[in-house]
This record gives structure tokens, C-alpha cells and sequence, in this order.
């Protein structure tokens, strides 16, 4: 399985860009990097994905470099609602089975 | 739209018994997983389900965990007699197809406590 590596903790001020690193150095051609977030109490939420392109929702940008062996997930502006911790995976297919391999994530605190 | 449901949202049983845990997807999704956290822990992989077929049950974590899907929609996870190692949330995610572009979306998870 592509295993990726995150810092265990950031931090922030509220209404600045929060960059979150992800390193997938062992990633295949065909896997996806995927971006979760989870808020106490919560479900994990999904927040963007991609293959080889940068992307961007309402949400977030996902910048994948060209090697794609690390990605950076921004956060624009991020506010005191965006502390939660943030999980990069990469899509695995087993057997047909894509299931998500959840790591041990960055958690983000936003400072006001 | 509606998303994943979940229920009960908190059970507490005694070990021993047998419980059963509720997963309503979204609605058109052909794929279902269950998934589970315990305190402190990530998330475990459990069972996926393509429609009612389960090919990859490969992280139930023994023969007392079982689960099943009707119709292409609700699934039901049951666990008999419960240990207190059970005690976790139990996460439900579904997707549109199980496709590697596919995201899930999870539910909010029963949180099971075993006494």
C-alpha cells in the first residue's frame, strides 16, 4: 500500500492560508491522493481529491507536485471552524476494493 | 441532499449481547463501507459492499462481526456477543460506485460502549 507521511500537529491564524504537507513517495501512477478532514464527534469529511493535476472546490486546493510523490492541501482562509484533524490518503485497490487507509493525520488548530 | 444515516447514534449494551448498527446511504450510492475508530486509534477498514456483494470483508476482525445489505441500499452491521474490545465508533461511508475517483461520505457513526 502507498503509505503517506504527515506532520502530527500545525498551526494557524484564523484568516490566514493553512498549508498542510503530505509526502506519498512510493504513490502508483493510477492512485488518487485523497484529502479528509475529522471534527470531534464527527464522521470524517471529504474534502478534494486528484491524480496528477492541481485542484480546487469550495472548500480547498490540492496542489500535487509533478512527481507526485507530495501533495499540499490549502486552505484558504481558514477560520476557527477548520480545527480538526486532517487525513491524506492515497486510494488504494485491493481485490476491487477501494477502501480508505487512514493514517494518523495532522491535527490543525486555528488561533484567533 | 440527505446524507449517510447512521443509527442508533450511541448504544450501550452488555457484554455478552448481541447489537445491530444501521447504515442508510445516500441514496443511489452502490457502494457501501463500513468502517470503525476506537478511542485514540485511526479508522479500520472493516467490509465493503458493491451492491449486495461484499468482496472484500477482509477486515472484519472475527466471525462474530458479520454484515449484510438488501436490496442496494441499507446495511446492517451485526456483532455478537460483544466483548469490551467492541467498544468503538462504527463509521458507514458510501459512494457513487466504488470506482478509485469516487469519494466517500460518511455518516456520523454509533458510538458503542460495552459494559
Amino acid at each position: 500500500d502507498a503509505k503517506t507521511t504527515q506532520p502530527t500537529s500545525m498551526d494557524c491564524a484564523e484568516g490566514r492560508a493553512a498549508n498542510l504537507p503530505c509526502n506519498h513517495s512510493t504513490i502508483s501512477g493510477n492512485e488518487y491522493v485523497y484529502w479528509y478532514r475529522q471534527i470531534h464527534s464527527q464522521g470524517p469529511q471529504y474534502i478534494i481529491h486528484g491524480l496528477k493535476n492541481n485542484e480546487t472546490n469550495e472548500m480547498a486546493s490540492l496542489i500535487i507536485t509533478e512527481d507526485r510523490k507530495s501533495s499540499t492541501l490549502i486552505l484558504p482562509h481558514a477560520t476557527l471552524r477548520d480545527t480538526a484533524v486532517y487525513y491524506c490518503i492515497v486510494r488504494v485497490t485491493v481485490d476491487s476494493s477501494y477502501k480508505l487507509i487512514f493514517g494518523s493525520g495532522t491535527r490543525l488548530l486555528v488561533r484567533p | 441532499g440527505a446524507g449517510v444515516s447512521q443509527s442508533p447514534s450511541n448504544k450501550v449494551t452488555e457484554k455478552g449481547k448481541d447489537v445491530e448498527l444501521r447504515c442508510d446511504p445516500i441514496s443511489g450510492h452502490t457502494a457501501l463501507y463500513w468502517y470503525r475508530q476506537s478511542l485514540g486509534q485511526g479508522l479500520e477498514f472493516l467490509i465493503y459492499f458493491q451492491g449486495n456483494s461484499a468482496p472484500d470483508k477482509s477486515g472484519l476482525p472475527s466471525d462474530r462481526f458479520s454484515a449484510e445489505r438488501t436490496g442496494g441500499s441499507v446495511s446492517t452491521l451485526t456483532i455478537q456477543r460483544t466483548q469490551q474490545e467492541d467498544s468503538a465508533v462504527y463509521l458507514c461511508a458510501s459512494s457513487f460506485g466504488g470506482g478509485r475517483n469516487q469519494p466517500q461520505h460518511f455518516g456520523d457513526g454509533t458510538r458503542l460502549s460495552i459494559l
